[in-house]
């Protein structure tokens, strides 16, 4: 089946360590986004990808890294300088249709629950 | 600056009735809006898409007004059911360059009583 896969579900990190967020799509899909979702906040952009190689800070991107060096892949590092990082990921791709003007739909995978301890 | 208001954090509506939720923006000129389900842990998943140049669109049950006048969406699900009890999110992204970004709103936690 075509789908975003994140992993892990849960994720418990300790204060100044790093941590990394898979996010792992078969949709042949160009732009891959990094939401993060609080409770009672709607969904805030950390970086978009729209091809390999490249990628854009969204609204949130400080204490966040990411890497595009294949299609299928976007990976989110959350760093130590990220002060508040206990929150929902979510990783979406969308068609890049969008581009020529149709706006398509964001294909979101299932999350990962970060929590520091 | 933009801003996206889902109308209540929370719906509750007896089985069979229809639910209607709505998503008001303002200092905003979006050229699309889409509606998106969520339940509890997991990912949003895409319902319905409404462009600034159409009225309304429906599939099933559902259907989205799209009122650029009043900046307003409405949501509606008809003959309501417990299954449809989740988190309905609202998002829309401008024309052109921007489109890249869809901007959401908070949710509206629907629920459903038997």
């Amino acid at each position: 089946d075509g789908g975003i896969t994140q992993s892990p579900k849960y994720l418990f990190r300790k204060e100044g360590q790093n941590v990394t967020l898979s996010c792992e799509q078969n949709l042949n899909h160009d732009a891959m986004y990094w939401y993060r979702q609080d409770p009672g906040q709607g969904l805030r952009l950390i970086y978009y990808s729209q091809i390999v190689n490249d990628f854009q800070k969204g609204d949130i991107a400080e204490g966040y890294s990411v890497s595009r060096e294949k299609k299928e892949s976007f990976p989110l590092t959350v760093t130590s300088a990220q002060k508040n990082p206990t929150a929902f990921y979510l990783c979406a791709s969308r068609d890049r249709g969008w581009l020529a003007g149709d706006p398509g739909e964001l294909f979101f995978g299932e999350g990962s629950r970060l929590t520091v301890l | 600056s933009q801003k996206i208001e889902q109308n209540s954090e929370a719906l509750n509506i007896q089985e069979g009735k229809t639910a209607t939720l709505t998503c008001n923006y303002t200092n905003y000129s979006p050229a699309y809006l889409q509606w998106y389900r969520q339940d509890p842990g997991r990912g949003p998943v895409f319902l319905l898409l409404i462009r600034e140049n159409e009225k309304e669109k429906r599939k099933e049950r559902l259907k989205v007004t799209f009122d650029t006048t009043l900046k307003q969406s409405l949501f509606h699900i008809t003959a309501s059911q417990p299954a449809d009890s989740a988190t309905y999110l609202c998002a829309l992204a401008p024309s052109g360059a921007g489109s890249y970004q869809l901007t959401f709103g908070k949710g509206t936690k629907l629920s459903v009583i038997p």
